[in-house]
């Protein structure tokens, strides 16, 4: 089954402009994880953030994370072309191992 | 270091039909896990080993899906027989912390494209 729900489903933007999705869970979780999907290749890992942390800096990516409102955030400055792809975000539960995934957001970066 | 390995990449066939998929995770990986990827979906989880046994296999269809990982090492994922609602990419990963730890970051192969007609 599927944790929660990335907003927007699809989001289009120029080249330059910063692009944020949101994620949404149901459970009591150890970390949230974003993974970036482009066309018909596997996913790649972007950034893990733990439960008791609030946010989290990787090059041009902003993860932020708030426990009480089951929530995350996933923010690219200063986008590029290259960044267009597929975009999940997935949660380990509380208790098990394996990942959770989200319905994703699909980033369109217009050059 | 090589990534996750996985074939065939596509493979189309008829219901009823059966099919393998094989992975080969990043060597010393004790943790390997199977994903199913419905187009426009996330990833679901299959199947977890650790080593070569079994942690999770929940979301198994076990009537007609069984995976194996003989040795700890290369898997195997079959169906048998497949029906239409199997379409789907297969996505196989691995992660490195021997005990399976939460929270180890998985490494995804490029995923086996399966379309049953």
């Amino acid at each position: 089954s599927q944790q929660g729900e990335e907003d927007p489903q699809a989001l289009s933007i120029q080249e330059g402009e910063n692009a944020t999705m949101n994620c949404s869970y149901k459970t009591s979780i150890n970390n949230l994880q974003w993974y970036r999907q482009n066309s018909g290749r596997g996913l790649v890992h972007l950034i893990l953030i733990r439960s008791n942390e609030r946010e989290k800096h990787s090059g041009r990516l902003r993860v932020t994370l708030d426990t009480s409102k089951k929530s995350s955030s996933l923010l690219i400055t200063a986008s590029r072309a290259a960044d267009t792809a597929s975009y999940f975000c997935a949660t380990v539960d509380t208790g098990r191992r394996a990942l959770t995934f989200g319905s994703g957001t699909r980033l369109q970066v217009q050059p | 270091e090589a990534g996750v390995a996985q074939s065939p990449r596509y493979k189309i066939i008829e219901k009823r039909q059966s099919v393998a998929f094989w992975c080969n995770p990043i060597s010393g990986h004790a943790t390997l896990y199977w994903y199913q990827q419905i187009l426009g979906q996330g990833p679901k989880l299959l199947i977890q080993f650790q080593n070569n046994g079994v942690v999770d296999d929940s979301q198994l269809p076990k009537d007609r899906f069984s995976a194996e990982r003989l040795k700890g090492v290369d898997s195997t994922l079959k169906i048998q027989p497949a029906k239409l609602e199997d379409s789907a990419v297969y996505l196989c990963a691995s992660s490195s912390k021997k005990q399976g730890n939460i929270g180890d970051t998985q490494y995804f192969g490029p995923g086996t494209r399966l379309t049953v007609l």
